[in-house]
């Protein structure tokens, strides 16, 4: 069964970077693409990016030069990085794969970041 | 960006009530490729969210087949045939046809 784990922490101080852990099992990285999703307080959800099985990278151009998703296929797990972090950040952060018919059909539990000093 | 509207933000229904979301798109979802990547999730409370339809219409595998899918271009239509206690949270639509990928607002399901 495909499974999706992220961590990291659960506070960012403004002007940080906020860094996240997708670890997979089940599943190789190597194969489809595999995406971040963020849900803000108030149930608006942000497609924030993906990396596919080749290594290649798409971004929402939203989120500009500060995302960052990269991944270690020997360890089966993808990362996100979002520079120069705001208070706007503060939401619950989801890792999920993305099929060939461009769904997301695998989701993790979410973990809830909140930017605050 | 495509902006997808969904309506209505909120349904109250009763257990055994048929029920219908809509969501509209500012632009023609139907892709260069013929296929049109219109995507419905339902995120039950204190859940991540759930892929119940692909594509448009095509159900999910484990869905159970009361939830149904339909439409096309810029019109989409999620119905639910007998709505059953556990069809309770909040419903998106997505898109993935125009980077970047987006969502509508929701729609929250309650009990009547």
């Amino acid at each position: 069964e495909v499974q999706l784990q992220e961590s990291g922490p659960g506070l960012v101080k403004p002007s940080q970077s906020l860094s996240l852990t997708c670890s997979v099992t089940g599943y190789s990285i190597t194969s489809n693409y595999w995406g971040w999703i963020r849900k803000f307080p108030g149930n608006k959800m942000e497609w924030m990016g993906y990396i596919s099985y080749s290594g290649s990278t798409s971004y929402n151009p939203s989120l500009k030069s500060r995302i960052s998703i990269t991944r270690d296929t020997s360890k089966n797990q993808f990362f996100l990085q979002l520079n120069s972090v705001t208070t706007e950040d503060t939401a619950t952060y989801y890792c999920a794969r993305l099929t060939i018919t461009r769904d997301f059909d695998y989701w993790g539990q979410g973990v809830m970041v909140t930017v605050s000093s | 960006d495509v902006v997808l509207t969904q309506t209505p933000p909120t349904l109250s229904a009763t257990i055994g009530q048929s029920v219908s979301i809509s969501c509209r798109s500012s632009q023609s979802l139907l892709d260069s490729d013929g296929d049109t990547y219109l995507n419905w999730l339902l995120q039950r409370p204190g859940q991540s969210p759930q892929l119940l339809i692909y594509s448009v219409s095509n159900l999910e595998s484990g869905v159970p087949n009361r939830f149904s899918g339909s439409g096309s271009e810029t019109d989409f239509t999620l119905k639910i045939s007998g709505v059953e206690a556990e069809d309770l949270g909040v419903y998106y639509c997505m898109q993935a046809t125009h980077a970047p990928y987006t969502f509508g607002a929701g729609t929250k399901l309650e009990l009547k």
